[in-house]
């Protein structure tokens, strides 16, 4: 039960710190990558997105770094408050075929902690 | 705009039983997915409507589970019969359809369906 989600990787930061979750995606075909936030008992809420041909976008308080040599994206979170308590799960897309989109794949999250 | 509805929120049935989601997608978006969350990890794609058809089921465990987007726009997924290993988030998401290789895939979750097999 909830000993599986203790599993996940988990980063712990003070109020008003930087925090910065790396993520490492699996198909080098991937042209377009998406972070969600999944607060308990809730659906992924959409981020921030990149394409593949940027390396870094920024977003309000929140930036994503995309490095495709070692296929690894990062989130940064400036500022980090109690509300960005959540986990956080990278996803990756294959380009668009021709029936249309193509389905995210989710990398294992990483739990979030925001000490006051 | 009104999110992405899914209902039940909850549901505890035992094994071998019958059990069925329904989901409504934001209005106008064309692909549907259903997703299963197993606790501790992110989701995992089950099946991809495209309007009323199947784009990709190619995850989904066919002897047990069965969608169903008749109209193309609300969807239901059935298990039948549940097995403990079934215990799960299940996650609805949308998007709109693609209007160009260049259109971006955000997709739009529901709050999901947590399921537990007794």
């Amino acid at each position: 039960g909830e000993s599986v989600g203790l599993h996940l990787p988990t980063l712990s930061v003070q109020e008003g710190d930087n925090s910065i979750i790396n993520c490492a995606y699996s198909n080098s075909a991937s042209d377009y990558f998406i972070w969600y936030k999944q607060e308990s008992g809730k659906g992924p809420q959409f981020i921030i997105d990149i394409r593949s041909n940027m390396d870094k976008r920024q977003g309000q308080r929140v930036t994503v770094l995309l490095n495709k040599t070692v296929k690894h994206l990062s989130l940064q979170i400036a500022a980090t408050q109690p509300g960005d308590s959540a986990v956080y799960f990278c996803a990756e897309n294959l380009p668009i075929r021709g029936s249309g989109n193509t389905p995210l794949v989710f990398g294992k999250g990483t739990r979030l902690s925001v000490i006051a | 705009e009104a999110g992405v509805a899914q209902s039940p929120r909850y549901k505890i049935i035992e094994k071998r039983q019958s059990v069925a989601f329904w989901c409504n997608p934001i209005s106008g978006h064309a692909t549907l997915y259903w997703y299963q969350q197993i606790l501790g990890q992110g989701p995992k794609l089950l099946i991809q409507f495209q309007n009323n058809g199947v784009v990709d089921d190619s995850q989904l465990p066919k002897d047990r589970f069965s969608a169903e987007r008749l109209k193309g726009v609300d969807s239901t997924l059935k298990i039948q019969p549940a097995k403990l290993e079934d215990s799960a988030v299940y996650l609805c998401a949308s998007s709109r359809k693609p209007t160009g290789v260049l259109a971006k895939n955000i997709q739009y979750f529901g709050a999901g369906t947590r399921l537990s097999v007794l």
